[in-house]
């Protein structure tokens, strides 16, 4: 069935690096919906950004990711993490077919000073 | 517009006790989901609803878990009987259907003693 992977459990990095999460994903499916939430400690979840479409790089926020089907992967990036991105991400997916949709286990940014 | 509200926030159960989870979609939202949140696992489907109808069951929570949809504006989650292994944020989210995005509820936070 469809899955979505995050290797890394707890990202910590110092305030001013550039952040990378990585999320692959597996279907059977060619037309996947990517998706990153994020959840905020005493917050709900919440979308941060999503893209369908192959190798166009989709922005908000200050973070972007590329759908890359040839290599199943959709990871976050920002160029300079702030404190106030600390949080937990969730990549997920949509699947065109049953219309439910999977998280992954998400990761944990840590930011510090 | 009113969120996803979820009903109650915490809830606390002896174990082998029956305990019902409440669930508000936004209004006019055709899709309902009940995602279990943990650290390790990170966000599980339970159920997926679409219009009323259960198009996903969670496969492995099938025996003691039990998502309703009376009415296209109440979902209830039944974990019958609680074991301590169930203690997890639950959230309910809710989607139009042609719209993607998912909101989230606040979660009840369930403890099993």
């Amino acid at each position: 069935g469809d899955s979505v992977t995050q290797k890394e459990g707890l990202v910590t990095l110092t305030e001013g690096l550039p952040v990378m999460l990585n999320c692959t994903y597996q279907t059977i499916y060619s037309n996947a919906f990517l998706f990153w939430y994020v959840h905020y400690l005493n917050e709900s979840p919440r979308l941060l950004l999503k893209s369908s479409t192959d190798n166009k790089r989709t922005e908000h926020q200050g973070f972007h990711a590329t759908l890359h089907k040839s290599s199943s992967s959709f990871h976050l990036q920002k160029s300079s993490a702030q404190l106030s991105d600390s949080a937990l991400y969730y990549c997920a997916l949509r699947s065109s077919n049953t219309n439910k949709v999977v998280f992954g286990t998400g990761t944990r940014l840590q930011v510090l000073p | 517009d009113a969120g996803v509200t979820q009903t109650p926030r915490h809830e606390v159960a002896e174990k082998g006790q029956t305990i019902i989870l409440k669930c508000e979609p936004v209004s006019g939202h055709n899709d309902l989901f009940w995602y279990r949140q943990t650290k390790i696992q990170g966000l599980e489907l339970l159920s997926y609803f679409r219009s009323k109808s259960l198009m996903e069951d969670g496969g492995a929570f099938k025996d003691r878990f039990k998502a309703e949809m009376l009415n296209s504006s109440f979902s209830t989650l039944k974990i019958q009987p609680t074991e301590p292994k169930d203690s997890a944020v639950y959230l309910c989210a809710s989607r139009t259907g042609a719209q993607n995005t998912l909101y989230f509820g606040a979660g009840t936070r369930l403890s099993v003693l």
